[in-house]
């Protein structure tokens, strides 16, 4: 069936260090990719979404590229901030009567001062 | 506007017992999804209404059931409670259903605990 695979971290950076979050995805049809974020005691917020290979998406400095050739979809922030720790979660959606989105594992990011 | 509201926010319950989850989505959607999130297995789908029926339902038990009213509200209903339902269980609501384009906005859970 359908699957995201994300690393699980937790990933721990310093504050203005680059992050990369890899994500990827099988190949199945052509789905809709998007990351949430989740912070503490909260639900989950869209960050950003593709719909279409070759799109990016882009929001509060973070971005990722739906790369159809290697089935990815890697999230990256140039400068990340104290604020920016939370957990991050890759998903597909394949529309149509697909069952919900499928999410990653999540990776807990922890961003140091 | 307000966003989706998930009552009640934590809830204690002991195996055996059932318990009923409840969703009100964001004013003007009719799409409301339930998903369950765990350590182990993280996010997974539970099911899916729209205008008062069930669109799609994930890999679950009899066990977990649900339903929508008129109004676009939404609850679940997990009979026969076991230690392995504890979660938190997650209600998504959308414009409409398929998600490939449409924005799905959750709510802030429902914590549960089976003991």
């Amino acid at each position: 069936g359908d699957s995201v695979t994300q690393m699980e971290g937790p990933v721990t950076l310093s504050e203005e260090a680059f992050l990369t979050i890899n994500c990827t995805y099988t190949a199945t049809g052509y789905p809709s990719l998007f990351w949430y974020v989740q912070y503490p005691g909260e639900g989950l917020q869209l960050l950003l979404k593709a719909t279409k290979a070759d799109d990016k998406g882009s929001n509060k400095g973070f971005e990722a590229t739906y790369r159809k050739e290697t089935t990815s979809f890697h999230l990256e922030k140039g400068s990340v901030q104290v604020s920016d720790s939370a957990v991050y979660f890759c998903a597909r959606h394949s529309g149509g009567g697909a069952d919900g989105l499928t999410f990653g594992k999540g990776t807990h990011l922890i961003i140091q001062p | 506007k307000a966003g989706v509201t998930q009552t009640p926010r934590y809830l204690i319950k002991t195996r055996g017992q059932q318990v009923t989850l409840s969703c009100s989505p964001i004013s003007g959607h009719r799409s409301v999804s339930w998903y369950q999130q765990t350590p182990g297995q993280g996010l997974q789908f539970l099911f899916e209404y729209f205008s008062e029926t069930q669109r799609n339902k994930g890999n679950f038990p009899g066990r977990f059931s649900g339903r929508q009213f008129s109004n676009s509200r939404s609850e679940m209903n997990v009979s026969t409670l076991e230690l392995g339902d504890s979660a938190l269980y997650l209600c998504a609501s959308s414009l409409v259903p398929g998600g490939r384009n449409t924005e799905a906005f959750f709510g802030q859970g429902t914590r549960l605990t089976v003991v």
